[in-house]
Order: C-alpha cells, then structure tokens, then sequence
C-alpha cells in the first residue's frame, strides 16, 4: 500500500466552527488530491496540488481551503463548516514524475452537527 | 467537460456467476480510465488501469476490462465471482499529468455489488 495517512480519522464538529484535516505521505509525490465522498456522487475532486505551494480549484471547492508547505503533507481547511460538508473525505497522491495512477488514503468521515 | 456514468446503481448476483459492470464516459481526449474497488469503511483500491494499447486489460482478483472507443464505454468484468467480492466498484476517467490537466479524475456514481451464496 501507498504510504498515506489521514488525520483524524473520525471527527464531529459544529456548525460554523474551523476545521482541518491532514494528508500525510512518504512516497514523496508531487501530486495530491482532496476528495469528498457522498452517496449518490461517487467522489468529488475539491482541491489538488502539483507541488509544494502550487495549488487549484477542483469541482467542488467552495468553502474550502488547501494548503502545501511541504511535499508530504497535504491539508484541507473548512474555514466555517456547514451540514453540507458532513461527508468522507479522502486524499490521494500520484506521481513521482506523472499522474498514471492515484493512490488513496483511508479517509476521515466527517460529522458537522 | 469530463463524465462517467454508471447506469447500474445496484447489482446482485450468485456467487460463481459472471459479473459485468458498465461503466460510460464522456471525454475530449484520449482517455486515461480506472476502475476502483471499495469495502464498506475502506479506501479505494486500484483494480485496473487503461491508458493504451491492448483493449482488454487484465487486474487484480481476476478481473478484466474492455475498452471500446466507439462505445465510450470501459466495462468491468468477472467470469466467477465470489463471496468477497462484495463491495462499491468506482469507474474513473481522466488524463496524464504533464499538460493542463494535473492529472484530475472524474468519478462515476459507483456501483454496489451484493454477492448472494
């Protein structure tokens, strides 16, 4: 398996309150992805980089935020989560020099009460 | 724009009966596609992948798919199915990172499989 970890795993949250989950490799990829995951949609690109402070605008990317300091890691913000963001996100990684395949990560299930 | 459509929302079959799941896409380009596996509370698993060449691949747990261009379809397929084969299988689209396009992948609806013994 891919070396990708999520953090958390599992979080409950309130409505209107900050939220980041972490993506976490060393495979040292230069591209990595932020999905949602909901019934009925399959998974949703919101955000992805392809490298290191190098970042764009996926399908779904309204109120959420991206940042990547690093190669490694990888974190996505809800700045002021919403019911509509509850959902299963997961993070994916490609490369080192193209994008044939996607990896992915367990995934955080997110709950925004 | 980018689409996959998975007509078959639900499927149920016997275990050791043949399996074909349909997978459709929509796409401007040569296209890269993917079919994914996924067990209940798990991540995707890559099944198998096409990019070019020979139309029919081969993947993991004895599955296979066929592309065929002139009907934009990729579709999934097992002779002998089994017990644990019982997941959400995902067809995914998209293009080579190298240009514009960074790689993204257009997801499908996914399709459930049951596996009755």
């Amino acid at each position: 398996d891919a070396g990708i970890t999520q953090s958390p795993r599992h979080k409950v949250t309130e409505t209107g309150t900050p939220v980041t989950l972490r993506c976490h490799q060393t495979e040292n990829h230069r591209y990595m992805y932020w999905y949602r995951q909901d019934p009925g949609h399959g998974l949703r690109l919101i955000h992805y980089s392809y490298g290191v402070k190098d970042t764009d605008k996926g399908e779904v990317s309204d109120g959420y935020s991206v940042s990547r300091s690093k190669t490694e890691d990888f974190l996505l913000t809800l700045e002021s989560a919403t019911s509509s963001q509850t959902s299963v996100y997961f993070c994916a990684i490609a490369g080192p020099v193209s994008t044939d395949t996607q990896y992915f990560g367990p995934g955080t299930r997110l709950t925004v009460l | 724009a980018q689409s996959v459509t998975q007509p078959d929302i639900h499927i149920t079959v016997s275990e050791g009966a043949s399996l074909e799941l349909r997978c459709n896409y929509s796409y401007g380009a040569t296209p890269y596609l993917f079919w994914y596996v996924q067990s209940p509370g798990q991540g995707l698993q890559l099944l198998l992948k096409y990019f070019s060449g020979d139309t029919l691949v081969q993947g993991i747990k004895g599955f296979e798919a066929e592309f065929k261009r002139s009907q934009s379809s990729f579709n999934l397929r097992k002779p002998s199915v089994h017990w644990s084969d019982a997941a959400e299988y995902f067809c995914a689209v998209g293009a080579r990172a190298g240009g514009t396009s960074y790689g993204k992948l257009t997801f499908g609806q996914g399709t459930i499989l049951t596996v009755h013994p």
